[in-house]
């Protein structure tokens, strides 16, 4: 399967525990985006990069909130010290072709 | 605040009915725009996209969706769904980065 891929598919933490999640985008694109889904709404921007580069930070991503792509490929979203609030989809994409191909996301629940 | 509007939370059609899902946005200048299907238990895909010439684009699986920038909308449509076209359908606008709409979960009895 070449398209994106998330990992892990479920996650479940007790609140004040820090996560880790992962994305492997398609291989040839070079922007990865971060989005975060909860119920009843569509998915809400967090943050992309442009190889290894952040160029955009939403507002949604608090200090608690950190992403990487240290070598242009993956990305690991990490979220510290959990709050009930977090529990969403994660949902991570690549663009390619003025297209966004999107993973099936991480489901986080924060008990 | 600038946003991305569905009027339909959820819609229920029977087969062979046609569809018409809105979608409105607030913001101003070049966007590019855009429809995503989200199948149950699939992850989200392209149903067709606009960025400029013709505003009626034609996506896949019989979908079409019409730009009418007066309106500032994007509606999505389907002369006859199936009942494969259960899911949720969501609009998004590309200003700078994409921007979605709270999305419309589509039902269609066999």
């Amino acid at each position: 399967d070449t398209g994106v891929s998330q990992d892990p598919r479920h996650k479940i933490t007790k609140r004040g525990q820090n996560v880790t999640f992962r994305c492997d985008p398609i291989s040839e694109h070079n922007r990865l985006y971060w989005y975060r889904q909860t119920l009843g709404q569509g998915p809400e921007f967090l943050t992309y990069f442009q190889n290894e580069a952040q160029l955009e930070k939403s507002r949604l991503l608090s200090d608690r909130f950190s992403a990487e792509r240290p070598k242009g490929s993956f990305s690991t979203l990490e979220i510290q010290r959990t709050e009930q609030g977090d529990s969403a989809m994660y949902l991570c994409a690549s663009r390619g072709n003025n297209e966004q191909f999107f993973g099936p996301g991480t489901r986080l629940t924060v008990l | 605040a600038q946003s991305v509007s569905q009027h339909n939370h959820h819609v229920i059609l029977s087969e062979a009915a046609s569809l018409e899902l809105g979608c409105n946005y607030s913001y101003g200048g070049t966007v590019n725009l855009f429809w995503y299907v989200q199948y149950p238990g699939q992850h989200l895909q392209l149903l067709l996209k606009y960025f400029s010439g013709d505003p009626l684009v034609k996506g896949i699986k019989g979908f079409e969706a019409e730009f009418i920038k007066s309106k500032f909308s994007f509606n999505l449509r389907k002369p006859s769904v199936q009942w494969s076209d259960t899911a949720e359908y969501f609009c998004a606008v590309r200003p700078n980065d994409m921007r979605f709409g709270a999305g419309t979960r589509l039902t269609v009895k066999p």
